[in-house]
């Protein structure tokens, strides 16, 4: 069983839609990351965060640690968007949800 | 600019024919580790290295081997690989050890093992 589920797996949004993704996990973590991996393949890192929000341009990533649960948002979606969005939570070690499959139509 | 590379992108190979893929950073970092992601499985970790001479094996660390004689590089070899370490194998470096830090991945290797 993976300790980090993020849902949905697929998501499908219009252009200038608001989109939410979501990490769940059940361990107790120090830190959380929010990872993005385009068509090509190649991981970035967007977020990493223990508490409260954080903002970067278009993109808001929050944490609810008691709840043990994470968003992120994508304001003002753009075809640009489209990627793969990964979850990873840092307990001594690093583990990663499966990923969402994010695609933005014009 | 601050990267990790790894080479080669693609490879291609057969059942048996040991090969290394090479992962270098240039940011000073103790602490790379080495991916596979298979469909559905997500990132799953093989090595890892805390510093110069001092590795230790992830999840996943049958079939491969790793080593780390310089700061900058953490090469992964497969000795005698087989098709089912057919993958996309991602190298990443960060300050500190367990995602306590910003990761930095390379761009990725696709191989294929026939």
């Amino acid at each position: 069983k993976n300790e980090v589920e993020q849902s949905p797996q697929n998501l499908t949004a219009q252009e200038g839609e608001f989109i939410t993704i979501n990490c769940s996990y059940s361990v107790g973590i120090s830190a959380l990351h929010w990872l993005q991996q385009h068509p090509g393949g190649g991981i970035v890192s967007l977020f990493m965060l223990s508490s409260g929000k954080k903002k970067h341009g278009r993109l808001i990533a929050t944490i609810n640690i008691q709840e043990k649960h994470s968003s992120l948002h994508i304001t003002a979606s753009h075809p640009r968007d489209s990627a793969v969005y990964i979850c990873a939570v840092s307990w001594g070690k690093l583990q990663f949800g499966a990923g969402t499959q994010v695609v933005v139509t014009p | 600019e601050a990267q990790v590379t790894q080479n080669p992108r693609y490879l291609i190979t057969v059942t048996g024919k040991k090969l290394t893929v090479t992962c270098s950073q240039n940011m000073n970092h103790e602490y790379m580790s080495w991916y596979r992601q298979d469909p559905g499985l997500g990132l799953r970790q093989i090595y890892y290295s805390m510093n110069v001479e001092v590795t230790d094996k992830g999840d996943v660390p049958e079939g491969y081997k790793v080593s780390r004689k310089e700061k900058r590089n953490f090469p992964l070899i497969l000795e005698s690989p087989s098709p089912n370490q057919t993958s996309l194998y991602f190298c990443a470096s960060s300050l500190r050890a367990g995602g306590r830090s910003e990761q930095f991945f390379g761009p990725g290797t696709r191989l294929t093992v026939l």
